[in-house]
């Protein structure tokens, strides 16, 4: 079975532009997350949707955006970009609701973004 | 708190010995413990969960240690090996937030030593 697959896996980007990233989640997953993890960090959460609605939002500035599309994949657009947003971003699929391992999370392998 | 700077904390074991990587959180509410390995160029992937109504979990080489009292979170994997290699965080979360905004810990780099 395929995982949650990202894509690009690298990206190089200048200050002031605009990035798309995409994410297929697990089949059957509902539910993606997105996650933003700087070197030498810890991820941190960015955004969740499930059934193609926000269902939360981390502390990130309105420059960050996402949707969930009928087929439960997502994108994350990140405007305006700043030297600080060089980051490896990460999408999590779940399958959600109250099964026991259902909220696990999934991750993918990410999506390098370098901003020069 | 977050970490500053690339310097993880790390723990250096001989192979086949027993590792214990800690971790303290600071959400007296936080219900739901998740333990991740990280390796080069991937991404998290899940180890091990405890819900705060237990205190101990067991899966396979690996036990997690859950202590509410003083909000203290340990991994320990049993007979290392070298594959073990790898950054591991501690994540939790606090309703209503649910298990998909996870909080992550810092991150500690294990090398296993051959």
């Amino acid at each position: 079975d395929a995982g949650v697959t990202q894509s690009p896996t690298h990206l190089i980007k200048t200050r002031g532009q605009h990035v798309t990233l995409r994410c297929s989640p697990i089949s059957g997953h509902k539910s993606v997350s997105w996650y933003q993890q700087v070197l030498g960090q810890g991820p941190q959460f960015i955004f969740q949707y499930y059934e193609k609605e926000e269902r939360g939002r981390g502390n990130f500035p309105d420059r960050f955006s996402a949707r969930q599309f009928p087929n439960y994949s997502s994108e994350l657009n990140v405007n305006a970009l700043l030297l600080g947003d060089s980051a490896l971003y990460l999408c999590a699929s779940s399958i959600q609701g109250r099964m026991p391992g259902a909220n696990v999370l999934t991750f993918g392998a990410g999506s390098r973004l370098t901003v020069l | 708190g977050e970490s500053v700077g690339l310097h993880l904390p790390t723990l250096s074991v001989q192979e086949g010995d027993n590792s214990i990587i800690n971790c303290a959180y600071s959400n007296s509410a936080s219900d739901y413990f998740i333990w991740y390995k990280q390796e080069s160029g991937k991404g998290p992937q899940f180890i091990i969960d405890i819900r705060s109504n237990m205190d101990k979990r067991q899966g396979q080489r690996v036990t997690v240690l859950l202590n509410k009292t003083v909000k203290h979170l340990s991994l320990q994997i049993a007979a290392t090996q070298p594959g073990d290699s790898a950054v591991y965080f501690c994540a939790e979360t606090a309703p209503p937030g649910g298990g998909n905004k996870l909080t992550f810990g810092t991150g500690t780099q294990l090398k296993v030593e051959l």
